[in-house]
């Protein structure tokens, strides 16, 4: 079945540390691509969106995703995580092909250690 | 604050009850969103609704019945529940339903059926 999926359930990391979230949809065609959080307690938002051009989008706190269409990807990074991006993260696809939906990943869990 | 209202904010409700979900939003969006929201799984559209018209009704069973009587509120009315049907349901809007266009997302309510 056409999804989305992310390929880390729970990352832990160190304060300073990289983050690299993977993201990769199965959907062919005209695609926007999303990145949204969750902090505990908190609503989703966006912290990133695709819909054309400049295939690398910057965000909101410092994050990145970088559009690969021959991979089907849309991968989260960020330099230097700090305790406070403790959150869940979830990868999001509107295709067109899809009627316009969007449909989303099962979700990063991300533990920042200070 | 998103400009996505939902309430209740959390709610326990035995099989034999009828209650409703409501959720209003202050965009001035066309379009909104059921989705629910279980523990490791991915977010699942459940319903969407654009210029108050039910565009989408994914697979869902008939114990939850959604409605909108106008763009800015919109209700999903719950009887006879499972325990399995325990879960964040999430309302969102956006400005259309489809490609290049960003969801709002409410805060949830907190479903617990006993």
């Amino acid at each position: 079945a056409q999804s989305v999926s992310q390929h880390n359930h729970h990352v832990i990391l160190s304060e300073a540390a990289s983050l690299e979230l993977g993201c990769n949809y199965s959907y062919g065609g005209t695609v926007n691509l999303f990145w949204y959080v969750q902090y505990p307690g908190q609503h989703l938002q966006l912290l990133l969106k695709y819909f054309s051009g400049d295939p690398l989008v910057k965000g909101i706190k410092g994050f990145e995703a970088e559009f690969i269409k021959s991979k089907f990807s849309f991968n989260l990074r960020k330099p230097s995580v700090q305790w406070s991006d403790t959150a869940e993260y979830f990868c999001a696809v509107i295709a067109y092909n899809q009627g316009g939906k969007l449909i989303f990943g099962q979700g990063t869990e991300l533990s920042v250690k200070p | 604050e998103t400009g996505v209202t939902q309430t209740p904010r959390h709610l326990v409700m035995g099989m034999t009850n009828k209650k409703s979900l409501k959720c209003e939003q202050h965009l001035g969006h066309n379009a909104m969103y059921w989705y629910k929201q279980s523990a490791k799984k991915p977010l699942e559209l459940m319903f969407v609704y654009s210029l108050e018209e039910r565009v989408e009704n994914n697979s869902v069973p008939s114990r939850f019945s959604p409605e909108c009587p106008n763009s800015s509120h919109l209700f999903l009315h719950l009887h006879t529940l499972q325990p399995e049907d325990s879960a964040l349901y999430l309302c969102a809007s956006s400005q259309f339903s489809g490609l290049a266009t960003e969801a709002f997302f409410g805060q949830g309510t907190r479903l617990t059926v006993v």
